[in-house]
């Protein structure tokens, strides 16, 4: 089955720039997609298709998607971006949806 | 405003079943296809099952074939994942998630409902 990888945490400062990668077998032919969530909270949709924002998620995230590594960017943390984020994307090998191991934003 | 409104979690002993559902608004359920997220305490994202529009078509996560049975009611806009044969390990928060209809993404989540299997 097809694995997506993530770094368990990543620390950043407010106002600096957080880079979470995701990891998979040529990720960069499928289209990733990328989820925040808060403690108790349920999952929402930060970014679709690599790099694509739904309405209402501020400009200061963004995404990349070539090779081995998708990546989401976070552009002038705020302490508000602190959560945990998880990349998808759609195994048409399985028909199964796959989700990275998710990674841990802490804002220092 | 799109709503997902899922109940039906509870406490369970291994090897019970419980039937789960997710009412929804907003937004004409019959489209889409629609799914179960689940998440174990203190763990990551897993894609449970998903069903088409008009229930051709289901498709389940090797760790729950056989066991889970995911099902719709159009008619009363809801989604029902119903559950078997528990193992501890299917302990979780359970989300009901509408996928999107221009891509293989969610795009609306419930807000979820615990499942505990224990004795």
């Amino acid at each position: 089955s097809y694995v997506l990888t993530q770094p368990p945490s990543v620390s950043v400062a407010p106002g600096q720039t957080a880079r979470i990668t995701c990891g998979g077998n040529n990720i960069g032919s499928k289209s990733v997609h990328w989820y925040q969530q808060k403690p108790g909270q349920a999952p929402v949709l930060v970014v679709y298709d690599d790099s694509d924002r739904p309405s209402g998620i501020p400009e200061r995230f963004s995404g990349s998607n070539s090779g081995n590594t998708a990546t989401l960017t976070i552009s002038r943390v705020e302490a508000g971006d602190e959560a945990d984020y998880y990349c998808q994307v759609w195994d048409s090998s399985s028909d199964h949806y796959v989700f990275g191991t998710g990674t841990k934003v802490t804002v220092l | 405003e799109v709503q997902l409104v899922e109940s039906g979690g509870g406490l369970v002993q291994p090897g019970g079943s419980l039937r789960l559902s997710c009412a929804a608004s907003g937004f004409t359920f019959s489209s889409y296809w629609m799914s179960w997220v689940r998440q174990a305490p203190g763990k990551g994202l897993e894609w449970v099952a998903n069903i088409k529009q008009d229930g051709s078509e289901k498709y389940y996560v090797d760790s729950v074939k056989g066991r889970f049975t995911i099902s719709r009611d159009n008619a009363k806009n809801s989604l029902y994942l119903q559950m078997n044969s528990l193992r501890a390990e299917d302990t979780a928060v359970y989300y009901c998630a509408r996928e999107s209809s221009v891509g293989d993404y969610f795009d609306y989540w419930g807000q979820g409902t615990l499942v505990t299997v224990s004795s």
